[in-house]
């Protein structure tokens, strides 16, 4: 199994520029999740989808839309960057079965919005 | 919403020392939580976890404790090692959404 992968690895951006980062699991996963992380701090959830078809906004949604058409793939817009999107983007994908959870992460899309 | 604190945002300790790590939780009804390790340039990996309706939980050199009275979670590491060296989150988990804090970092002095 890949796990969780993301591409690209980097990406540089212009103010206004839209992008998309990509996300992918083969472990078929219900949950896939997407967040961000800036320098000295935790992670903060962007979006989650909990299903194909199913997606919610989590903590720090705006300027960011997700779909979830298969299982597998979990795309995260960005529709007109900003320098305040500059961060470190981690998919991640899990699963909640039986009473056990655990969520594996990709290695990060580092994003830099000038 | 769910908040999460740990008590120290930086833990220094030599090398062979065990290393204790708290957390605080805001939800009573996070109904599983997670210690995840984070090395620089890196995702965050799990480490161990437990349910809310456990109080111990042992894994290879960590333990983990909960208590749900004081929303309380202890990371346990026995005999730290240099690779030990990270951020540590601890994550409360319900109905399948995480929230992470902060995180602690931990230095271990060879």
């Amino acid at each position: 199994n890949a796990g969780v992968t993301q591409t690209p690895k980097f990406q540089v951006l212009k103010t206004g520029q839209s992008m998309t980062l990509q996300c992918a699991q083969d472990m078929n996963h219900e949950y896939m999740s997407w967040y961000r992380q800036d320098p000295g701090m935790g992670l903060r959830l962007i979006h989650y989808s909990v299903g194909a078809g199913i997606t919610d906004q989590g903590e720090v949604p705006n300027g960011y839309n997700v779909s979830r058409s298969t299982t597998e793939d979990f795309p995260l817009r960005l529709l007109s960057a900003a320098p305040s999107q500059t961060s470190v983007y981690f998919c991640a994908s899990s699963y909640s079965r039986g009473g056990e959870h655990e969520q594996f992460f990709g290695p990060g899309t580092r994003l830099t919005v000038l | 919403g769910e908040s999460v604190g740990l008590h120290l945002p930086t833990l220094s300790v030599q090398e062979g020392d065990n290393s204790i790590i708290n957390c605080a939780y805001s939800n009573s009804a996070s109904d599983y939580f997670i210690w995840y390790k984070q090395e620089s340039g890196k995702g965050p990996q799990f480490i161990i976890d437990i349910r809310s309706n456990m109080d111990k939980r042992q894994g290879q050199r960590v333990t983990v404790l909960l208590n749900k009275t004081v929303k309380h979670l202890s990371l346990q590491i026995a005999a730290t090692q240099p690779g030990d060296s990270a951020v540590y989150f601890c994550v409360p988990i319900n109905a399948g959404k995480s929230t992470f804090g902060d995180g602690t970092t931990l230095t271990v002095k060879p």
